[in-house]
């Protein structure tokens, strides 16, 4: 069965700071990767996501995220936070050829000034 | 309007009601899904349509019932709720099911509180 662990439930960091966000996902077959974000009182906004090809996929809002099938991740980074990237960050994976996407619990992300 | 609309966007009941979840897409999918988003658990995958036609039900309660009248509408009919069930729930679409490499559309979430 597919599953997605997201280890980090939070994650604080100052302004201008980078980040990364970790996704790590389990499944012996193809699957489709992909990073939502959540602000309060909304519902889920995709960042980005990896079909295939280049394993370095850039997403809105200056974040990007690399794929490592070896490793099974797909971690989420942005080089320089602001403010306003204080959210939720949910990981999600689906595989090839079906309509699931599983969901990881979500990490929050809470930038400091 | 464009996206995904939920109504309403926040909703009160007691265990005894009976009230209706709606959800419009305005983007031409055909496929529309229903979520619910408690914390500190990861999105749980209630309902999925396809064309109209139920393809998933996720061991969901019976007083969840859902109806999708055409592949633009989606609802979700509560009945006989618990406060458990107080939660955001989501509606999403995309343009396909299986063979489809795009993603999920979300709308803002009901919020639902059962007292």
């Amino acid at each position: 069965a597919q599953s997605v662990t997201q280890l980090d439930s939070q994650v604080p960091v100052f302004e201008e700071a980078p980040v990364e966000l970790r996704c790590n996902y389990s499944s012996s077959v193809s699957v489709y990767l992909f990073w939502y974000v959540q602000y309060p009182n909304q519902g889920l906004q995709l960042l980005l996501k990896y079909l295939s090809g280049s394993t370095l996929v850039k997403g809105i809002n200056g974040f990007e995220a690399e794929f490592n099938k070896s490793q099974t991740s797909f971690h989420l980074r942005k080089p320089s936070v602001h403010i306003s990237d204080t959210a939720e960050y949910f990981c999600a994976v689906r595989r090839a050829g079906t309509y699931k996407y599983i969901f990881g619990t979500g990490t929050r992300l809470k930038v400091l000034a | 309007e464009t996206g995904v609309t939920q109504t309403p966007r926040h909703l009160v009941m007691g265990m005894t009601n009976k009230k209706s979840l709606k959800c419009e897409q305005h983007l031409g999918h055909n496929a529309m899904y229903w979520y619910k988003q408690s914390a500190k658990k990861p999105l749980e995958l209630m309902f999925v349509y396809s064309l109209e036609e139920r393809v998933e039900n996720n061991s969901v309660p019976s007083r969840f019932s859902p109806e999708c009248p055409n592949s633009s509408h989606l609802f979700l009919h509560l009945h006989t709720l618990q406060p458990e069930d107080s939660a955001l729930y989501l509606c999403a679409s995309s343009a396909q099911l299986a063979g489809d490499t795009g993603e999920l559309f979300f709308g803002e979430g009901s919020r639902l509180t059962v007292l």
